[in-house]
């Protein structure tokens, strides 16, 4: 079976770092994605791992280890408008059916 | 660039009846998943078509059909509704290649009652 896990909530000062992990397991591995999503909104994309290393998007960076099954997301110079939920996702047959984490709630404090 | 666009963004239905949901994906993509998403289960994947066709299926009983039409639209249809199929249905679309960078729709909250 698949299963994802990450952490439920997070929170983190204005002006800090904050990073959410995600460990997997997967019968196929297509990469890891994450996403984010506000309260009452879509998710949007925020960045994808195909190979290990690391991936930096301004403020944003993602990490994957293939050979630990992991991956993380760091936030940078947290803002208010961060706080959002979080989800990592993983393509175990392709790119475009992903398997969803439960999502990291995120709350940023002044 | 318009975004996908899901419609009915709000609906309500009684248990047994069947609801119908229809996704406009971006315009060039050419592959569209479904998902369903609830406060305790997160987003689970239901299907993915592309070029009218089927790609995956997740876990979900035959009650949920999707179709994909020849200029991408998809909808998706499920039928003989239970209390919990309450959720929020998402539609995202991509090229349909690797990259993982899916675009999704504002959902359509289905409430069974």
């Amino acid at each position: 079976g698949q299963s994802l896990e990450q952490p439920s909530e997070v929170t983190a000062v204005e002006g800090a770092i904050v990073q959410i992990n995600c460990t997997y397991q997967t019968s196929g591995f297509y990469g890891l994605s994450w996403y984010q999503q506000h309260d009452g909104g879509a998710p949007t994309f925020l960045s994808y791992n195909a190979l290990d290393g690391l991936e930096e998007t301004g403020r944003f960076s993602s990490f994957l280890s293939r050979s630990d099954s992991y991956g993380y997301l760091l936030l940078q110079e947290l803002q208010m408008k961060d706080s959002a939920s979080y989800f990592c996702a993983v393509g175990s047959t392709g790119a475009n059916n992903l398997f969803f984490g439960t999502g990291t709630r995120l709350t940023v404090i002044p | 660039k318009a975004g996908v666009t899901q419609t009915p963004r709000y609906l309500i239905k009684t248990r047994g009846q069947q609801v119908t949901l229809s996704c406009s994906p971006i315009s060039g993509h050419r592959s569209v998943s479904w998902y369903q998403q609830t406060p305790g289960q997160g987003l689970q994947f239901l299907f993915e078509y592309f070029s009218e066709t089927q790609r995956n299926k997740g876990n979900f009983p035959g009650r949920f059909s999707g179709r994909q039409f020849s200029n991408s639209r998809s909808e998706m249809n499920v039928s003989t509704l239970e209390l919990g199929d309450s959720a929020l249905y998402l539609c995202a679309s991509s090229s349909g290649g690797p990259g993982g960078e899916l675009f999704f729709g504002e959902g359509s909250r289905l409430t069974v009652l």
